[in-house]
């Protein structure tokens, strides 16, 4: 078990729809990350989150936002979604080294 | 893109061999990282070599750093069926904020 909370595990909805990942990181982790894992994509780093304030920003859609709340817990928003959406999304958090520790993932299905 | 490069895509081999996977990268770097994958799953952390180092060991892991070639290889000795997954290689950008990029990955199964 890694620590890295993500809910929920699968999550199946409609094209158009919007849907809300959320991730509790490691007790004292102020890092948190989102990536999107895909079979044509590999896995692709979308946002990173440092206490509260984007860090860095990778292959991330317009139609995603994210934020990191006060309780460091973290939420991937997805909009307008796509058939192209469906994909394995990532949460993972450091302490603000360089290894990080990844959730179990929400696997999210557009149809 | 900035994404590394692994190869093979695939590996199968017998309990008991080795498996060696390389990775090759294009920007500086300030380390480079290993993560397994079970299928489905979450990334797991397996090993950090740092840009100033060459060579690796952790348990049955041996990873390698050619910062001239921009390579890597992780090599796991005396595999197990349990060792059967997916194994990437992950590095941060010199300057990149922790921006971390993947390779593609290679699928390992070891056959028992």
């Amino acid at each position: 078990d890694s620590g890295v909370t993500q809910t929920p595990k699968h999550l199946i909805t409609a094209t158009g729809q919007r849907v809300t990942l959320r991730c509790s990181p490691r007790s004292g982790d102020l890092s948190v990350y989102w990536y999107q894992q895909s079979l044509d994509q590999g896995l692709q780093f979308l946002i990173q989150y440092y206490n509260g304030e984007e860090r860095a920003k990778g292959n991330i859609l317009e139609r995603f936002s994210a934020q990191q709340f006060p309780d460091l817990h973290s939420e991937l928003n997805l909009s307008s979604l796509e058939l192209g959406d469906s994909a394995l999304y990532f949460c993972a958090s450091s302490a603000g080294g360089y290894i990080q520790y990844f959730g179990a993932g929400t696997r999210l299905s557009v149809l | 893109s900035q994404q590394g490069e692994e190869d093979p895509q695939a590996l199968s081999i017998q309990e008991g061999e080795n498996a060696t996977m390389n990775c090759s990268y294009k920007t500086s770097i300030n380390n480079l990282q290993w993560y397994r994958q079970n299928s489905g799953r979450g990334l797991v952390h397996l090993i950090l070599i740092r840009s100033n180092e060459r060579e690796k060991h952790s348990g049955r892991l041996r990873v390698t750093l050619d910062t001239s070639k921009k390579s890597s290889s992780l090599l796991i000795t005396a595999s197990r069926a349990a060792d059967t997954a997916s194994y990437f290689c992950a590095f941060v950008g010199r300057g990149n904020n922790n921006d971390m990029r993947f390779g593609a990955g290679t699928r390992l199964t070891v056959k028992p």
